[in-house]
């Protein structure tokens, strides 16, 4: 079946603009993760969403950064007024559950975001 | 906290083996590990949780050790394909993993 899909996989934009990136999660998985991966560095979580509820937005890094989820399926990270350190790619991943760590993830190909 | 992945890199020539080691200071339920090529996304390898279960690829083979907090991930006769940079995400008992820095794996023909 279809994996997740992200959407753009690549956007370049213009510090101070707003972005919005897009992820399609595997149908019928209720849990959606965003983490961002900066050069040489790990996975950084930054939002969880059981549902269409985000129960921890702890890793956003600023109040520029937000994220909803619709449906139970599609979700959209908005970055505002950009800035040259979110530079990065944006890794979405779904799960069946998000109720316990027993759950694979499964990732899709990232959005790699430039701001110049 | 972040766990802490060694080596930071490897590199192998087909058919030899190696050790991928993941400790972590926090009491862990459960250890995730995955792989990732360059420009794609990471790829679930294996899970292992707290109270022996694993599940995950065949050909892949990890051990956990609870009291230690350490997770260990082995590549026996390793294969050009199994190059790539490998994670271990550590967690509790829900659903939040934190990654570690990645381990660059290169198997060189």
């Amino acid at each position: 079946g279809a994996g997740v899909s992200q959407s753009p996989s690549n956007k370049v934009t213009e510090k101070g603009k707003d972005v919005e990136l897009r992820c399609d999660p595997i149908s019928g998985h209720t849990a959606l993760y965003w983490y961002r991966q900066s050069l040489g560095q790990g996975l950084e979580f930054l939002i969880y969403f059981q549902g269409n509820s985000a129960p921890d937005k702890s890793g956003l890094p600023s109040d520029r950064f937000s994220a909803e989820r619709t449906g139970g399926s599609v979700s959209t990270l908005t970055i505002q007024r950009t800035q040259q350190e979110d530079s990065a790619v944006y890794l979405c991943a779904s799960s069946l559950s998000g109720t316990s760590g027993s759950y694979e993830q499964y990732f899709g190909p990232g959005t790699r975001l430039t701001v110049t | 906290q972040q766990p802490v992945q060694s080596p930071q890199a490897v590199i192998l020539r087909e058919g030899e083996d190696a050790v991928i080691n993941c400790s972590s200071s926090k009491a862990l339920y459960s250890v995730h590990w995955y792989r990732q090529k360059h420009g794609e996304a990471p790829v679930f390898l294996m899970i292992l949780l707290k109270g022996g279960e694993q599940k995950g690829h065949e050909k892949i083979s990890a051990s956990f050790n609870e009291k230690k907090q350490q997770s260990s991930l082995y590549l026996t006769a390793s294969q050009l394909s199994y190059s790539g940079t490998y994670f271990c995400g550590t967690g509790g008992s829900n659903y939040k993993l934190t990654f570690g820095k990645g381990t660059l794996l290169t198997v060189n023909p």
